[in-house]
């Protein structure tokens, strides 16, 4: 049984730029959720998707956009990147909607802005 | 809004000895508290989880955490550390989302290094 993967693992552009990253959550899980991870910082919310639809954002502009297909899969997209944007980019699905629900994550994307 | 405080960023123990690490949280209800381990180039990995119940938790890899409320503190500890403890460990606290779902806010982290 796979667990949560992200596609691709490293990237790099430049700013100004667009960046799309992907992510098929753990089987049988409908929710996913995605995080950013600046370097030396602990992964900070930016929004998750249930059902297709963006259940709830944390504190990030909309330059940040997602989407969840019937599959449950995800993407994440981000706009005219810029410097600050370099993190590592976590995904981390789960099921249910108690408080036992469990979040698994994938590895990350890696994304460098230059 | 909830938060979280991890106050050491390094620690380093040699190998064999006890480990705690510390975390404070603010939340103003009963909280959902999480311990996540990463590994270099690796996604979090869930040592153990509070909810309710017993406030000492047990965990995967020898590692156990308290729950102690009028502290707001759910520190982790290990009673002998082994050299692939070595990583970085974060605390989180889990909030509800408007219409249902969970998110976590994390700490900053602590990295802990193990001399051999």
């Amino acid at each position: 049984d796979a667990g949560v993967t992200q596609s691709p693992t490293h990237l790099i552009k430049t700013r100004g730029q667009q960046v799309t990253l992907r992510c098929s959550p753990k089987s049988g899980h409908d929710t996913v959720s995605w995080y950013q991870q600046a370097l030396g910082q602990g992964p900070q919310f930016i929004f998750q998707y249930y059902e297709e639809e963006e259940r709830q954002r944390g504190n990030f502009p909309d330059r940040f956009s997602g989407h969840q297909f019937p599959n449950y899969s995800s993407e994440l997209n981000v706009n005219a990147l810029l410097l600050g944007d370099s993190a590592l980019y976590l995904c981390a699905s789960s099921t249910g909607t108690g408080p036992n629900e469990k979040l698994f994550f994938g590895s990350g994307t890696q994304l460098s802005v230059l | 809004a909830q938060s979280v405080t991890q106050p050491d960023i390094h620690i380093t123990v040699s190998e064999g000895a006890s480990l705690e690490l510390r975390c404070n949280y603010s939340y103003g209800a009963t909280p959902y508290l999480f311990w996540y381990v990463q590994s270099p180039g690796q996604g979090l990995q869930l040592l153990l989880k509070y909810f309710s119940g017993d406030t000492l938790v047990q965990g995967i890899k020898g590692f156990e955490a308290e729950f102690k409320r009028s502290q707001s503190s759910f520190n982790l500890r290990k009673p002998s550390v082994h050299w692939s403890d070595a990583a970085e460990y974060f605390c989180a606290v889990g909030g509800r989302l408007t219409g249902g779902g969970n998110k976590l806010t994390f700490g900053t982290g602590t990295q802990l290094k193990v001399e051999l």
